[in-house]
């Protein structure tokens, strides 16, 4: 098995500030995501990369950036921090083409002063 | 363009109860349906897949099916108990092969 590690779990930052996110996955897949889960709203795709070097926007990419540093890890970036960017952000992963069948970290849940 | 409606926002029941979750959806291509769980604390697990219509999907005593006459796509549980207390989301397979499309949600809470 493999795991997904989301860092840090909880992220406090003020508004207008530029905050990231990390993921590091050790499944040895190839596509990696990112998704926004706010309450009742689901989740919402960001950024995925289906291989290192990689990225494509999702539907929500606006106010954000994203970084395939090497297979095993993708970072996102929130450029500049909202107060209704109050949300959990979710990394997953999955081997490519096999995206139905997506690995997800624990979150790492933002909170905006 | 694809899309996937889940209208229960939060379902309360009791151990041993029968649970029916429903979810429609739109696509002009194949559907692929899947449901995924998401325990407190944990990111979204995959629970079961369905790609073929009125075939059942079966996982630890969940099953789905779904019907396109109706484009409409459910997952049921015989009895429920209190460790099944989750947020469970029926999930579309988009057209992109790369990408998924979530529905909001339903929140279960089993009262013991």
């Amino acid at each position: 098995g493999g795991i997904i590690t989301q860092t840090p779990k909880f992220l406090i930052g003020q508004e207008g500030q530029k905050l990231t996110l990390k993921c590091q996955q050790n499944f040895n897949h190839d596509t990696m995501y990112w998704y926004r889960q706010d309450s009742g709203k689901g989740l919402r795709l960001i950024y995925y990369s289906i291989t290192e070097n990689d990225l494509q926007k999702g539907d929500l990419s606006e106010g954000y950036d994203a970084s395939r540093e090497k297979k095993s890890s993708f970072s996102l970036t929130v450029t500049s921090a909202q107060k209704n960017e109050m949300a959990v952000f979710l990394c997953a992963s999955s081997i490519a083409g096999s995206s139905y069948e997506q690995y997800f970290g624990p979150g790492t849940r933002l909170t905006v002063l | 363009g694809d899309s996937v409606t889940q209208m229960q926002g939060q379902v309360t029941l009791s151990e041993d109860d029968f649970l029916f979750i429903n979810c429609t959806y739109s696509t002009t291509w194949y559907p692929t349906l899947f449901w995924y769980v998401q325990y407190p604390g944990e990111g979204p697990q995959l629970l079961l897949k369905v790609t073929t219509a009125n075939n059942k999907g079966i996982s630890r005593g969940f099953e789905a099916t779904y019907d396109k006459r109706t484009t409409s796509f459910h997952l049921q549980k015989a009895s429920v108990q209190e460790s099944d207390s989750a947020v469970y989301y029926c999930v579309l397979g988009d057209t992109n092969a790369y990408k998924v499309i979530f529905g909001k949600g339903t929140h279960l809470h089993v009262l013991p």
